[in-house]
C-alpha cells in the first residue's frame, strides 16, 4: 500500500463547477497534510495545508480532513480554467519527510 | 526574498556519466530535500539535508548521493547514470524552526540520459 494515494485522473469539470479531489494516507500519526498545484512544465506551489479535523477554507479552495477515516480532501469552487492542474496531496513525516501522492490531473472546460 | 535555485536547468548526458545538481535555498532556510518526478513515479523523495548532514534518505541506490555547505546550498550527484534517471529533480527549502512543513520548490533540473 502506498503511504499516499490520489486518484490520478484525469478529472475533467465543466467551468464554474466543484472539483472534488481525495487523497488517503496511511501513517495514523500524520498530523499535517498539504496540498500543491503544478502547472505542466512548473514546479508545485503550496495552495492549502490543514492540521485539524473538519473544512479549512480560503477562497475558493476548501481542504476537509477527516483523521479517523485517514481521508483529506481539496474542493475547488466555481472552477476556471485557470485551475487546470495537477493537484498533489502531501504528508510530512516525521523527521522533515514530506511524501507525495501521484497527483491529480484536473481539467476544467471552458 | 529570492526564491529558490536549481541550475543547470537543463542537460543532457549519456550513459555512465555522472551528474552535479546544484541547489540554491530561501535565505534563512537550512533544510533541503531533493524529489525525482518522473511522469509514471510522480514525486520521489531523495533526500532531505539540515545543517549540512543528511537527515532523511528515500530509497535510491547508492548511485545518488548529496552534500550541503555552510550556507545551506545543496548538490546532488548522480554517478553511473542509468536511462531510467532521465527526470526532473526537484530541490525544495524549508523553514525548519517555523515547522509549518512547507516546501518552496525550484524550478528543477531536467536531466535527460541518452
Amino acid at each position: 500500500q502506498k503511504e499516499v494515494e490520489q486518484n490520478s485522473g484525469p478529472l475533467s469539470v465543466p467551468e464554474g463547477a466543484i472539483a472534488s479531489l481525495n487523497c488517503t494516507y496511511s501513517d495514523r500519526g500524520s498530523q499535517s497534510f498539504f496540498w500543491y498545484r503544478q502547472y505542466s512544465g512548473k514546479s508545485p506551489e503550496l495552495i492549502m495545508f490543514i492540521y485539524s479535523n473538519g473544512d479549512k477554507e480560503d477562497g475558493r479552495f476548501t481542504a476537509q480532513l477527516n483523521k479517523a477515516s485517514q481521508y483529506v480532501s481539496l474542493l475547488i469552487r466555481d472552477s476556471q480554467p485557470s485551475d487546470s492542474a495537477t493537484y498533489l496531496c502531501a504528508v510530512p513525516t516525521g523527521g522533515f519527510k514530506t511524501i507525495f501522492g501521484a497527483g491529480t490531473r484536473l481539467f476544467v472546460k471552458a | 526574498k529570492a526564491g529558490v535555485t536549481q541550475t543547470p536547468r537543463y542537460l543532457i548526458k549519456t550513459r555512465g556519466q555522472q551528474v552535479t545538481l546544484s541547489c540554491s535555498p530561501i535565505s534563512g532556510h537550512r533544510s533541503v530535500s531533493w524529489y525525482q518526478q518522473t511522469p509514471g513515479q510522480g514525486l520521489q523523495f531523495l533526500f532531505e539535508y539540515f545543517s549540512e548532514t543528511q537527515r532523511n534518505k528515500g530509497n535510491f541506490p547508492g548511485r545518488f548521493s548529496g552534500r550541503q555547505f555552510s550556507n545551506s546550498r545543496s548538490e546532488m550527484n548522480v554517478s553511473t547514470l542509468e536511462l531510467g534517471d532521465s527526470a526532473l529533480y526537484l530541490c525544495a527549502s524549508s523553514d525548519r524552526q517555523m515547522n509549518t512543513g512547507e516546501l518552496f520548490f525550484g524550478e528543477g533540473s531536467r536531466l535527460t540520459v541518452l
